[in-house]
């Protein structure tokens, strides 16, 4: 079994619509959870970083951890053809873990 | 712009060949490290340095061979590669080695071994 399960779609949505990213994991020991995004040709970036369970919001983008089901989300409201980009999932634990990363889904915002 | 630069941005080598990746960050940072993007795969980390010495290295073959003569700079020398190895190598710096401190990628280079 995978660390880190993402499916890699693709995903296609209208603008406009509301996006659910998902990953799950399977280490419990995992307590620091971020979504990257990249764009096509470039480096993935932060942004989203949340600690332990709990929801985090940041404008249109909403982060979410399920500690008890191993099960992390990011929710992307209002969708834009700017968000079209793949999505990676990425977490970590106290005691020396290394972060590790899913495969990345890939999004697609059609105007 | 991230602050952290690579270069070259694409690069096509026969197996034989000998070539370097290089990495440059402008951030500050004491860690840099190099990780291995293949299509449809999770980011594979390669390596981590930590003010200059290598920390970590997981199971990468000796065809890859990392060098950090600073902590602004970090390179992957590479020779007799695989084509299994064509893949985009992306560095990325962050502050420190904590497990809850961002990493900063840079663009990455596209490595083509025909």
């Amino acid at each position: 079994q995978k660390e880190v399960e993402q499916d890699p779609g693709p995903l296609s949505v209208p603008e406009g619509a509301i996006v659910s990213l998902n990953c799950t994991y399977s280490n419990s020991a995992f307590q620091y959870f971020m979504w990257y995004r990249q764009y096509s040709r470039k480096g993935p970036e932060l942004l989203m970083y949340t600690y332990s369970s709990g929801n985090k919001e940041d404008g249109r983008f909403t982060a979410q951890v399920d500690k008890s089901s191993k099960y992390i989300s990011l929710f992307i409201r209002d969708s834009q053809p700017s968000d079209s980009a793949t999505y990676l999932c990425a977490m970590s634990g106290k005691g020396g873990f290394k972060t590790i990363f899913g495969a990345g889904t890939r999004l697609f915002v059609k105007a | 712009e991230t602050g952290v630069t690579q270069t070259p941005r694409h690069l096509v080598m026969g197996m034989t060949n000998k070539k370097s990746l290089k990495c440059e960050q402008h951030l500050g940072h004491n860690a840099m490290y190099w990780y291995k993007q293949s299509a449809k795969k999770p980011l594979e980390l390669m390596f981590v340095y930590s003010l200059e010495e290598r920390v970590e290295n997981n199971s990468v073959p000796s065809r890859f061979s990392p060098e950090c003569p600073n902590s602004s700079h970090l390179f992957l020398h590479l020779h007799t590669l695989q084509p299994e190895d064509s893949a985009l190598y992306l560095c990325a710096s962050s502050q420190d080695r904590g497990v809850n401190t961002e990493a900063f990628f840079g663009q990455g280079t596209r490595l083509t071994v025909v």
